[in-house]
This record gives C-alpha cells, sequence and structure tokens, in this order.
C-alpha cells in the first residue's frame, strides 16, 4: 500500500498572499493531480502531471501555479490569495494508463483567507 | 462539453431505507464510469467503477447501472446505515485522455438512526 500525504492540512492566509501547498504520495505513480473541493460545486480540477516535471492545465488553473520537480511530489501555488476564499484543496495519484482503475487521494488542505 | 450532473443534496434518510442518487452525464465519447465515496475527514476513495454499457457495477451494498441509451449511473442501496454517511461523488474519465477524472458537484448523504 502506499500513502499520500498532503501539508499543511490547515492553511491560514492574508488577501494578496502567495501560499504553496505540498503533496508527496509513496505509490510510485506516475500521475499526479490537485483538485479544489467547494460546496455544492464538487472536484475541480487546477493542475495535473503525467510525469516529473511535466504539467498540464485542468478547468481551474487560472490563478494557481504547480510543480512537479520530483515524481513523488506535487506543489500547488496559489498566486494571490482572494479575501473571504474558503476551500478545501485535494492532492490525488494514479497510474498513467488506459486502464487506470482509481484516483488515491491524500485527506486535503483546508484554506480559508482572511 | 464533457460533464456529470448530479442529485442535489444534502439527503438525509433514515436506517433502513433506500437510496438513489441520480448521476446524468454528457459526452459524445464513450466514457467509463464511477462513483467515489467522501467519508468526513477523509479524501474520497473509489466505490466502484462499470466500464461498459448496460453493465452494472457494485460494493458494499451499493449498485449502479450504466445506461447508454439515458446516459445515466444511477446510484442505489436498498437499505442504507449509518456508518454510509458521507459524500458521494459520480465520475466519467474518456478515452481521449484517461489520465482525467471529471467529477459532478457531490451529494451528501446523511443517515439518521
Amino acid at each position: 500500500g502506499g500513502i499520500i500525504t498532503q501539508t499543511p492540512k490547515f492553511l491560514i492566509g492574508q488577501e494578496g498572499q502567495k501560499l504553496t501547498l505540498k503533496c508527496q504520495q509513496n505509490f510510485n505513480h506516475d500521475t499526479m493531480y490537485w483538485y479544489r473541493q467547494d460546496s455544492g460545486k464538487g472536484l475541480r480540477l487546477i493542475y495535473y502531471s503525467i510525469t516529473e516535471n511535466d504539467l498540464q492545465k485542468g478547468d481551474l488553473s487560472e490563478g494557481y501555479d504547480a510543480s512537479r520537480e520530483k515524481k513523488s511530489s506535487f506543489s500547488l501555488t496559489v498566486t494571490s490569495a482572494q479575501k473571504n476564499e474558503m476551500a478545501v484543496f485535494l492532492c490525488a495519484s494514479s497510474i498513467a494508463h488506459y486502464s487506470n482503475e482509481r484516483l488515491f487521494f491524500g485527506h486535503g488542505t483546508k484554506l480559508s483567507v482572511l | 462539453g464533457d460533464s456529470v450532473t448530479q442529485t442535489e443534496g444534502p439527503v438525509t434518510l433514515s436506517e433502513g431505507t433506500s437510496l438513489t442518487v441520480n448521476c446524468s452525464y454528457e459526452t459524445k465519447q464513450y466514457p467509463t464510469l464511477f462513483w467515489y465515496v467522501q467519508y468526513p475527514g477523509e479524501g474520497p476513495q473509489l466505490l466502484f467503477k462499470v466500464p461498459k454499457a448496460n453493465e452494472k457495477g457494485s460494493n458494499r451494498g451499493f449498485e449502479a447501472t450504466y445506461n447508454k441509451e439515458a446516459t445515466s449511473f444511477h446510484l442505489q442501496k436498498a437499505s442504507v446505515q449509518e456508518s454510509d454517511s458521507a459524500v458521494y461523488y459520480c465520475a466519467l474519465r474518456l478515452m481521449s485522455n484517461y489520465n482525467v477524472l471529471y467529477f459532478g458537484s457531490g451529494t451528501k448523504l446523511t443517515v439518521e438512526p
């Protein structure tokens, strides 16, 4: 088995601040993802990466940057936090294959912006 | 575009009653369909998948049939338990990009004793 570790679990920021969320996986999976979870809107894809140093934009990439410097880690940066923003950011990983069965998710980072 | 639409929540049921969470999808491609479940404080996890039209998937007493004609994939359980309280997501994956999963908006289920 493996695990996905997201840090920090809780993140409080100020309006306009640049904030970085980190994700580590020990599944040795090729593909990693960042999803944003908002109540009533489900999971929306921000960025994904199919291998080290690869980045692919999802539907919600505006306002975010991502970095995949190692196969095991994937970081997400909120470039300018929005006042009163509140959301959970979920990291996930999977094998990169057409028979891919599933995504494995971390427990999330909860963001609050004051 | 490609999308999934599911039952608006939240849904509250009494233990022992039946559950149906509706999920419809829109795509011109041939999708693989999934149901994920997210328990409080955890990330979503795969409940089951159904790769082919007119087939049924099931796990832990939950089931869903991939209805290609109706473009639907409704989740059902005959008798819910308090431990089923969670958020349920339907999702689809397309062969044009098998790396990406498109999720619905989620349905929060609360089961009361």
